[in-house]
């Protein structure tokens, strides 16, 4: 069964600029969920989405938002990018039925300059 | 306050020892997981093993397992005979409330060196 996947895996930005990130579950996973990652701030939860639906949302500026589509693949969209959300981006899938682990993708390196 | 304390930092270890990686985390919930991921310099996050709050036997998963102390509210990692490719970024998590689908929470991580 192939893994979750990310792309790209590597994106350079400018500020002020926007950026859409993809990401394609475990096949049959049902539940994304996205995380950053920064040296400063370890890993943060950004939201999770589940058939469609966002079911969870962690503590971002409305900049972030993500959307999930019928065949489960998500993307999450950062609009006016800052320094500062220069990150590793990484996506997780579950099976969203009581599933216990979540696996993660190889993640998505944004540097913004 | 912090929901999942991982109190080294960093540590240095020969290879072919065993090692224990401490982890102490916060919950009022009685149902509840505990997870371990490895992240290697490559940035992917692996699972290793998960712990629910309920199960009786610490969980084991090869030279992996879960030293599962409820009342101290610790569940620390102890990988056995440890090797080279161990080395890399180590982190600790908890999903709180498991007949919900919830967020997981992660603390800051213990950066694992093997010395050959």
């Amino acid at each position: 069964k192939a893994g979750v996947t990310q792309t790209p895996r590597y994106l350079i930005k400018t500020r002020g600029q926007q950026v859409t990130l993809s990401c394609s579950p475990i096949s049959g996973h049902r539940s994304v969920s996205w995380y950053q990652q920064t040296p400063g701030q370890g890993l943060q939860f950004l939201f999770e989405y589940f058939s469609e639906t966002q079911r969870n949302k962690g503590n971002f500026p409305g900049r972030f938002s993500g959307r999930q589509f019928s065949n489960s693949r998500s993307e999450m969209n950062v609009s006016t990018l800052e320094l500062g959300d220069s990150a590793l981006y990484l996506c997780a899938s579950r099976s969203g039925q009581g599933g216990k682990e979540q696996y993660f993708g190889p993640g998505t390196r944004l540097t913004v300059t | 306050a912090q929901k999942i304390t991982q109190t080294q930092p960093g540590m240095f270890v020969q290879e072919k020892e065993a090692v224990t990686l401490d982890c102490t985390y916060d919950t009022s919930d009685q149902s509840y997981g505990l997870f371990w991921y490895k992240q290697p310099s490559s940035g992917e996050m692996i699972f290793l093993i998960y712990q629910g709050s309920y199960d009786e036997q610490n969980a084991t998963e090869g030279r992996y397992s879960l030293n599962f102390q409820k009342a101290r509210k610790s569940a620390n990692l102890v990988i056995s005979a440890s090797q080279l490719g161990d080395s890399a970024m180590y982190f600790c998590a908890m999903r709180e409330g498991m007949n919900r689908d919830d967020k997981i929470i992660f603390g800051k991580g213990t950066r694992l060196h093997i010395l050959p």
